[in-house]
């Protein structure tokens, strides 16, 4: 079975640009959560999508989007890029919506710099 | 909301000698509790995770964890070092009705040969 994958592996972007990052879940998991990780900040919720839908989203501006196809597969949307948004971009998959003990697979990351 | 304390960001260890990585967490409520690992460039592996029922967890690689409950805590351990143990470990806590992670901020553990 075929873990979680995320494209690109590395991205370098300009400020003011924007970018897209994909995920695509294993197969058969129909939850999806990014996290944004950063040396400083750490590992931060983004938000998670589940059949469609955003189900819960982290203290990030609005600047940050996401959605999720019908095939489970998920994108997230960084627009007019800063520095500070320079970090490793994780996706995680679930079977259900993410809860309680509910074991996360999370794939290498998209490892962004923006200069 | 809840929070995780990982005590010491940076941990070195003998080959052979034990790992010992500690964890702390605030929650009001009962949490289910996990330990990834992170080599360089990679995603988190799930080492092991504690739900209910016994409070000695057993994960891979022959790390194992204890929900201490009066101390809340869920410290890592293994008995003896190996050099691919040397990686980025992270202590997360998550509710039941909760949908996220909160995560500590990650020990660095380095194993000298």
């Amino acid at each position: 079975k075929a873990g979680v994958t995320q494209t690109p592996r590395y991205l370098i972007k300009t400020r003011g640009q924007q970018v897209t990052l994909s995920c695509s879940p294993i197969s058969g998991h129909r939850s999806v959560s990014w996290y944004q990780q950063t040396p400083g900040q750490g590992l931060q919720f983004l938000f998670e999508y589940f059949s469609e839908t955003q189900r819960n989203k982290g203290n990030f501006p609005g600047r940050f989007s996401g959605r999720q196809f019908s095939n489970s597969r998920s994108e997230m949307n960084v627009s007019t890029l800063e520095l500070g948004d320079s970090a490793l971009y994780l996706c995680a998959s679930t079977e259900t919506p993410h809860s309680g003990g509910a074991e996360a697979f999370f794939g290498q990351g998209t490892r962004l710099t923006v200069v | 909301a809840q929070s995780v304390t990982q005590l010491g960001s940076h941990v070195s260890v003998s080959e052979g000698a034990l790992v010992l990585l500690r964890c702390n967490y605030s929650s009001s409520v009962p949490p289910y509790l996990f330990w990834y690992v992170q080599y360089p460039n990679q995603g988190l592996q799930l080492l092991l995770k504690y739900t209910t029922g016994a409070t000695l967890v057993k994960g891979i690689n022959g790390f194992e964890a204890e929900f201490k409950k009066s101390e809340t805590s869920f410290h890592l351990t293994k008995p003896s070092a190996h050099m691919s143990d040397a990686a980025e470990y992270f202590c997360a806590v998550s509710e039941e009705a909760g949908n996220q992670f909160y995560f500590g901020t990650g020990t660095s553990l380095t194993v000298i040969p």
